[in-house]
């Protein structure tokens, strides 16, 4: 029941576009998206409830697919910030939570 | 500050010996969890509890307990701790369920040996 993020890994240069991607196999009640920095906690970004809705966030936006049980967060004219994990996590109903793997993203100069 | 508390930060025990991590939360959530991170595996989700004396089991709730009787604290509980457990442990909160953020502690980094 774990969701399946893609990639596992990216490394950008400032001011490149980035794609992750997070797919279920059982339909989706909220998606949720965190970033965590090296031994940090993760940090909320954003959450997406059924309704093919798309979010943003300053340059960072998600999209949520009902009908396919997927959610893309999209990284546009990345900055050094961005670095760190990125985790999807998903809510079959209202109690309990499913996260990725994580894609680990990296940002050079 | 909103924020969600944990301690220890940092743990060392030998297996069989009982431990408990504290978690409390001072923004009046509802929803409390637990989650451990293993490299490669993500964030697995231990137990959660949607109010004061409930909770139930997550993804891997096999060798810990939890018990939830006040809404502010919601302690993890090892009651004989294996190296199998040996993890980096998140206590998260939300307003309620999953429709919410969830905010996380700053983890516990547990050894056992």
């Amino acid at each position: 029941q774990q969701p399946v993020q893609s990639p596992q890994a990216v490394i950008l240069r400032e001011g490149e576009d980035a794609v992750i991607n997070c797919s279920s196999s059982k339909a989706l009640y909220s998606v949720h998206w965190y970033r965590q920095k090296h031994g940090e906690a993760p940090v909320f970004l954003m959450i997406l409830l059924k309704g093919g809705e798309q979010k943003g966030h300053e340059k960072i936006s998600a999209s949520f697919n009902e009908k396919k049980q997927q959610s893309s967060l999209y990284l546009t004219a990345s900055q050094l910030s961005y670095s760190g994990t990125y985790f999807c996590g998903t809510a079959y109903n209202n109690n309990d939570m499913r996260f990725g793997a994580g894609t680990r993203l990296t940002v050079k100069p | 500050e909103a924020q969600v508390t944990q301690n220890p930060r940092y743990l060392i025990t030998v297996t069989g010996k009982k431990l408990t991590v504290t978690c409390s939360q001072n923004m009046n959530h509802e929803y409390m969890s637990w989650y451990r991170q293993d490299p490669g595996l993500g964030l697995r989700q231990i137990y959660y509890s949607m109010n004061v004396e409930v909770t139930d089991k997550g993804d891997v709730p096999e060798g810990y307990k939890v018990s939830r009787k006040e809404k502010r604290n919601f302690p993890l509980i090892l009651e004989s701790p294996s190296p199998n457990q040996t993890s980096l442990y998140f206590c998260a909160s939300s307003f309620t369920g999953t429709l919410y953020e969830q905010y996380f502690g700053p983890g516990t980094r547990l050894t056992v040996t």
